[in-house]
């Protein structure tokens, strides 16, 4: 089964500062990749897939790069409202893995 | 619009099991690969088991072989999440969770309590 390394496992950053969190594949899975935010008390929202695509709706200060085993997703500009908890998600076969999450809060 | 709409919150007792539904909108089950994941307080995602679309069945994570079983009502569209043997462990809102090349869709979560 393939494991997915998520780091940071938390952090803490200012209002305009750029956020990278890292997501590790323990195999190769191609670009099949999801990114998630996770708002207190609501569902996942899916904000990148295939590594680098942004969902339609999202703001561009997300992104996302990567491939094979090593992802990167970005916030290029931190606002008060992306204070959540991101998840990467392979999907290039089953069982699905989600990394373990990176919360992020403002300093 | 794609919708999945989850049944209500549940209390259950160690020992019994519980059956969560999910029902869409917006597309057929038969359009999509259902998968759930479940999520307990304070923790991380924990992917429970889906449909794997290349062999026509459904997988289930080895921590819940045995325990769960997940089902699909295409009269209604309306698939189903069935876990036995309850702990206190398996306290965790319950979601499901549909793929589709269009997109990737969840519902709105359930959660399931676990007390004697």
């Amino acid at each position: 089964d393939i494991q997915m390394t998520q780091s940071p496992s938390s952090l803490s950053a200012s209002v305009g500062d750029r956020v990278t969190i890292t997501c590790q594949a323990s195999q190769d899975i191609s670009n099949y990749l999801n990114w998630y935010q996770q708002k207190p008390g609501k569902a996942p929202k899916l904000l990148i897939y295939d590594a680098s695509n942004l969902e339609t709706g999202v703001p561009s200060r997300f992104s996302g790069s990567g491939s094979g085993t090593d992802f990167t997703f970005t916030i290029s500009s931190l606002q008060p409202e992306d204070i959540a908890t991101y998840y990467c998600q392979q999907y290039d076969n089953l069982p699905r893995a989600f990394g373990g999450g990176t919360k992020v809060e403002i300093k | 619009q794609v919708q999945l709409v989850q049944s209500g919150a549940e209390v259950k007792k160690p020992g019994a099991s519980v059956k969560v539904s999910c029902k869409v909108s917006g597309y057929t089950l038969t359009e999509l690969s259902m998968h759930w994941v479940r999520q307990a307080p304070g923790k991380g995602l924990e992917w429970m088991g889906g449909f794997d679309p290349e062999d026509g069945e459904t997988i289930y994570a080895q921590k819940f072989q045995g325990r769960v079983t997940m089902t699909e009502d295409t009269s209604t569209d309306t698939a189903y999440m069935e876990l036995s043997s309850l702990r206190s462990e398996d306290t965790a809102v319950y979601y499901c969770a549909a793929e589709h090349t269009e997109g990737n869709y969840w519902g709105q979560g359930t959660l399931v309590t676990v007390s004697s």
